[in-house]
């Protein structure tokens, strides 16, 4: 089993509309939460960040996290086509190690 | 957030050689990540640069493979060795501030190995 697991897309949605991105994690003793926007050919480029179970959000994102049912999600409102990327789920125990999933690839289609 | 700088940005290498990436931090900082991308992949940590100590390799890599030296706490190096088409792939640096908090790239380094 996968430490986490996203998704892998491609997920289109129209501009304007609300993407939703999914990401479950194995490890219950998982602390911190991250997801990472990353445009083809640069590097990941932190977008949000979340430790406690609940919603986070910040502008358009949303981080919501369920360590019960341990998972971790991303809301995208009012889509633009700047938002197509790869998205990347990691996690993190507590230590120096992140576990990244594979990512999940958003097209928004204005 | 963390400003880091990566040289080269992107290279293209013949079978057999070495090839060493620079990254430098806008900051001190205590560790140093080297993570790597192959193609359609996600982020492997490669290793863990500590300044002082040898650094510590996660399972499958292997320091005569992937040589890091950590002279200071704003400056690292990694090394691939004898580079075969495998080796292709971005070598991402990364930083954070604390243990457990969020982790910071830099724009990578593109490798292209003939």
């Amino acid at each position: 089993q996968k430490e986490v697991e996203q998704n892998s897309g491609p997920l289109s949605v129209p501009e304007g509309a609300i993407a939703s991105l999914n990401c479950t994690y194995s490890d219950r003793v998982s602390q911190s939460f991250f997801w990472y926007r990353q445009y083809s050919g640069k590097s990941p480029e932190l977008i949000m960040s979340i430790y406690s179970n609940g919603d986070k959000e910040d502008g358009r994102f949303t981080a919501q996290l369920n360590k019960a049912s341990q998972y971790v999600s991303l809301l995208i409102r009012d889509s633009q086509p700047s938002d197509s990327a790869t998205y990347l789920c990691a996690v993190n125990r507590g230590g120096n190690q992140f576990y990244f999933g594979t990512g999940t690839s958003l097209t928004v289609i204005p | 957030s963390a400003v880091i700088s990566q040289k080269p940005s992107r290279d293209i290498c013949q079978r057999g050689t070495s090839l060493t990436i620079q990254c430098q931090v806008d900051s001190q900082v205590t560790m140093m990540f080297w993570y790597r991308q192959q193609p359609g992949q996600s982020l492997t940590l490669i290793a863990t640069a500590n300044q002082g100590s040898e650094a510590t390799y996660e399972s499958g890599f292997v320091i005569d493979k992937f040589p890091i030296s950590r002279p200071n706490l704003t400056f690292s190096t990694l090394t691939v060795s004898n580079m075969s088409p495998e080796d292709s792939s971005i070598y991402l640096c990364s930083v954070n501030r604390d243990r457990g908090r969020e982790l910071f790239f830099g724009e990578g380094s593109r490798l292209t190995v003939l």
